[in-house]
């Protein structure tokens, strides 16, 4: 079975600190995509990382895409009350018929 | 109209009651999918279309009926439902079939069973 751990579940911390959610599994992955979900509303797609060591930036989040392609990080510097929300990773497979995601980190920024 | 659309976005039933999820997809994709989200379990694909044509179908209890009329309407019709069948259903489309395409998901249904 591909799992996908992400840790910490839960995380909440201040305005303007930073802050780093993993995203792992054993199995390789030929795409890690990162969505993020807001209460009462389905998953945004953020960024998805294709290659090994892969390094995305959007604003203030910087996404990373392990060699192996078999664990990836979000990085949020200086979080914002409007970066709060259930953060969601999944790893799909060329071939596969479905995604597999994580079990989501939920993060709260407080002001 | 844009991107995925999902009515209703709350339901309430009881469990001798038969409703009917709906979502509709604005963007021209080819696959289709029902996932269930609940408390503090990953994301639970429960069906994938594909052109109109069931690809998968993740082992779910028959009271939950899925329909594919069109690449752009996904049904999901409930029957006889059981408490623990509250959840968040979401509705997610593609460009493709597939895992290695991004998904696109709708606000989603919150379903509450009485």
């Amino acid at each position: 079975t591909q799992l996908l751990e992400q840790s910490p579940q839960f995380l909440s911390i201040q305005e303007g600190e930073n802050l780093t959610v993993y995203c792992n599994s054993s199995s390789v992955f030929s795409s890690l995509q990162w969505y993020r979900q807001e209460p009462g509303e389905g998953p945004v797609l953020l960024v998805t990382v294709v290659t090994g060591g892969e390094v995305k930036k959007l604003k203030r989040l910087t996404f990373q895409f392990g060699d192996a392609r078999k664990d990836s990080s979000l990085h949020i510097t200086a979080a914002q009350p409007g970066d709060t929300g259930l953060y969601l990773c999944a790893g799909g497979k060329w071939g596969a018929q479905k995604l597999v995601f994580g079990q989501g980190t939920r993060l709260t920024i407080n002001p | 109209e844009t991107g995925v659309t999902q009515t209703p976005r709350h339901l309430v039933m009881g469990m001798t009651n038969k409703k009917s999820l709906k979502c509709e997809q604005h963007l021209g994709h080819n696959a289709m999918y029902w996932y269930k989200q609940s408390a503090k379990k990953p994301l639970e694909l429960m069906f994938v279309y594909s052109l109109e044509e069931r690809v998968e179908n993740n082992s779910v209890p028959s009271r939950f009926s899925p329909e594919c009329p069109n690449s752009s309407h996904l049904f999901l019709h409930l029957h006889t439902l059981q408490p623990e069948d509250s959840a968040l259903y979401l509705c997610a489309s593609s460009p493709s079939r597939g895992a290695g395409y991004e998904q696109y998901f709708g606000p989603g249904t919150r379903l509450t069973v009485t």
